[in-house]
């Protein structure tokens, strides 16, 4: 049974490029959470979100950022016109129904902004 | 909303001895309660957790205690090894919320 993959693993991007980084969820699972982490920093929460719908996005900025699971494929984060404030690993996590809350982690992707 | 502190930082302990980190939370409606352990350049990994109608669980050399009154809990590591060296974070949710992380503790194993 795979586990969360996500890719790319690196990512770099000029100032105000975009960058989209994908997230497949372990089989059966159908809860996505992304998080966000800063060098030497803990996790912050960024949005969660089940098939076709964003549960909560209280962590994630208004501007430039978006995320979505579609019905078919991989969830997706995207950022906008990336700054070098941008530059962080960026988590992807799948829980199952039964076990929501449960969080079993991809190995991220790490975005740097140059 | 939910906020975790965790503490020590950073702990430094020689090999064989036990570490301690503890952490405690805000929301008393908080029922999950994960440890994750995170090596450098890795993904966090869970290695623990325990879910509020118990106060203690134990897997081989780790244990975790929970006090609900008090709104704490703590992961316990018992003759701690050179390969336990990494980053801990403790984190907190309601079961169906996302977790809240507390910002971790760098575990230094000393051979």
């Amino acid at each position: 049974n795979a586990g969360v993959m996500q890719n790319p693993r690196h990512l770099v991007r000029r100032r105000g490029q975009e960058a989209r980084l994908r997230c497949s969820p372990m089989k059966g699972h159908s809860h996505v959470y992304w998080y966000r982490q800063l060098p030497e920093e803990g996790l912050k929460f960024m949005v969660y979100l089940q098939k076709e719908n964003i549960i909560d996005e209280s962590g994630m900025p208004k501007e430039r950022f978006s995320a979505e699971f579609p019905k078919e494929g991989p969830s997706i984060l995207r950022i906008q016109q990336v700054v070098r404030g941008d530059s962080a690993a960026y988590f992807c996590a799948s829980s199952s129904d039964s076990r929501a809350g449960e969080l079993f982690f991809g190995e991220g992707s790490r975005l740097t902004v140059l | 909303g939910e906020n975790v502190e965790q503490h020590p930082s950073t702990l430094s302990v020689q090999e064989g001895d036990s570490a301690v980190i503890k952490c405690t939370y805000s929301d008393s409606a908080s029922n999950y309660f994960p440890w994750y352990k995170q090596e450098l350049g890795k993904r966090p990994q869970l290695i623990i957790d325990i879910r509020s109608n118990v106060g203690e669980k134990k897997d081989q050399r780790i244990a975790v205690t929970l006090n609900k009154t008090a709104k704490h809990f703590s992961l316990h590591i018992t003759e701690t090894q050179p390969e336990d060296s990494a980053v801990y974070f403790c984190a907190a949710s309601e079961g169906n919320t996302p977790l809240v992380f507390g910002k971790g503790t760098r575990l230094s194993v000393i051979a």
